[in-house]
């Protein structure tokens, strides 16, 4: 089965600086992975995904994922950090063909100073 | 993509009630849905795949009798939590799968916060 272990809790950054958040997955051939974003008592937005080709992801709102396969890692990152990205962040992977659930890391929340 | 509304937003209840929570699918016809529950804090934790004209299927450690859903029609699945009590409070959110991706993204409904006091 899949897992997702996402080492950083929290994290602080200041407005304008840049970004990267850490996901490491474990699954057995290439997954599908996820990255979700989730505001104070809202539901998830989808970030960006990958399941081929580029494994650099451009996303919404300026992010961008790498896929490395070699470090089972899919990490989230942004050139310049806006006060409105302050939210909590969660890695998914998903099995090919979809079919089975997404299981989700525990998630990091950003913290963005002024 | 999809659009998916969940209601109500939050709800207050008293234990041992009953609370009904639903989960639309705007904008496509849904055979399935899922049902989260997450703590403060924490991650999504899968309470249950909704199936459209069928049962529901609980991931374990889940009490069906606890938590009742029905999926009767294909835009609309319910999760209902009977005899509510405090620690059944948290944020529950539903959510539908992509059919026009093979990638199995999920899109979310913005969530309902249950509290039972």
């Amino acid at each position: 089965a899949q897992s997702v272990t996402q080492p950083d809790i929290h994290i602080t950054v200041s407005e304008g600086a840049s970004l990267e958040l850490r996901c490491n997955y474990s699954y057995g051939a290439t997954p599908y992975l996820f990255w979700y974003v989730q505001s104070p008592g809202q539901g998830l937005q989808l970030l960006l995904k990958y399941f081929s080709g580029d494994t650099l992801v451009q996303g919404i709102k300026g992010f961008e994922a790498e896929f490395k396969r070699s470090q089972s890692s899919f990490n989230l990152r942004k050139p310049s950090v806006h006060w409105s990205d302050a939210a909590e962040y969660f890695c998914a992977v998903g099995a090919r063909g979809g079919s089975e659930k997404l299981v989700f890391g525990k998630g990091t929340k950003l913290t963005v100073n002024p | 993509g999809a659009v998916v509304s969940q209601h109500p937003s939050w709800v207050i209840c008293k234990s041992g009630t009953s609370v009904k929570i639903e989960c639309r699918s705007l904008d496509f016809q849904a055979t399935t849905m899922f049902w989260y529950r997450q703590f403060p804090k924490q991650s999504l934790m899968l309470m249950a795949t909704s199936n459209e004209g069928s049962k529901a299927t609980y991931e374990q450690g889940v009490e069906k009798d606890k938590f009742l859903i029905n999926h009767a029609s294909l835009t609309l699945s319910t999760l209902t939590v009977t005899s509510a009590h405090p620690e059944d409070s948290s944020f529950y959110i539903c959510s539908v799968r992509s059919q026009t991706s093979d990638t199995g993204e999920l899109f979310f409904g913005e969530g309902s916060r249950l509290t039972v006091l």
